[in-house]
């Protein structure tokens, strides 16, 4: 069965440090992949996607994320968080455009002054 | 402005009554999925519309119930069927396949006593 793992159910960075979430998935082929951000008691907006080209997707707020295929991973980075950035992050992935999307359990991010 | 607004924000029911949950989108969105959140676990898919009068099973669907009567609204009602129904509900919305970008509403907390 499809699946997608988040192995950092916490971090925490300092402002104006650099940030990597990793998500890994289980489907062999190329999927859809996204990431969400969900503010504390909101719905989920999308940061990113990927669906096929160039490897290293460009999202809103500056982040960014990298799709590999050899790892089956979709980590998403950022060179610079700001306080605002904290929040739930949720990878997501589909493995076809017409099967369901499915969410990975979420990594929480606090950010320190 | 589009976008899909949810209702009440916070609902609390006594166990064994039936609950609705609102959830209505004016962004001419064909498809509309209900999720349940609970910490730890990501998001789970309750049911999944992708067309008017149309409506499929997500992974847990037992004890709830949807219909889709008009484009723009999607109502969730959770029965005294569900074992356990506290929980954040979001409803998300999207043009059509169901890897195209979700959207999503701010979410009801329903609190059972």
């Amino acid at each position: 069965a499809q699946s997608v793992t988040q192995p950092d159910i916490h971090i925490t960075v300092s402002e104006g440090a650099s940030l990597e979430l990793r998500c890994n998935y289980s489907y062999g082929a190329t999927p859809y992949l996204f990431w969400y951000v969900q503010s504390p008691g909101q719905g989920l907006q999308l940061l990113l996607k990927y669906f096929s080209g160039d490897t290293l997707v460009q999202g809103i707020k500056g982040f960014e994320a990298e799709f590999k295929r050899s790892q089956s991973s979709f980590n998403l980075r950022k060179p610079s968080v700001h306080w605002s950035d904290a929040a739930e992050y949720f990878c997501a992935v589909g493995k076809t455009s017409y099967d369901k999307v499915i969410f990975g359990p979420g990594t929480s991010l606090s950010v320190i002054p | 402005d589009g976008g899909i607004t949810q209702s009440p924000k916070y609902l609390f029911r006594k166990e064994g009554q039936n609950v609705t949950l609102s959830c209505e989108q004016n962004l001419n969105h064909d498809a509309m999925y209900w999720y349940r959140q609970d910490p730890g676990q990501g998001l789970r898919l309750i049911y999944y519309s992708q067309i008017v009068n149309d409506f499929q099973k997500g992974d847990i669907a037992e004890g709830y119930s949807v219909s889709r009567e008009k484009k723009e609204s999607f109502p969730l009602t959770v029965t005294s069927a569900q074992k356990n129904p506290t929980a954040f509900y979001l409803c998300a919305s999207s043009p059509g396949q169901r890897t195209d970008t979700q959207y999503f509403g701010p979410g009801t907390r329903l609190t059972v006593l």
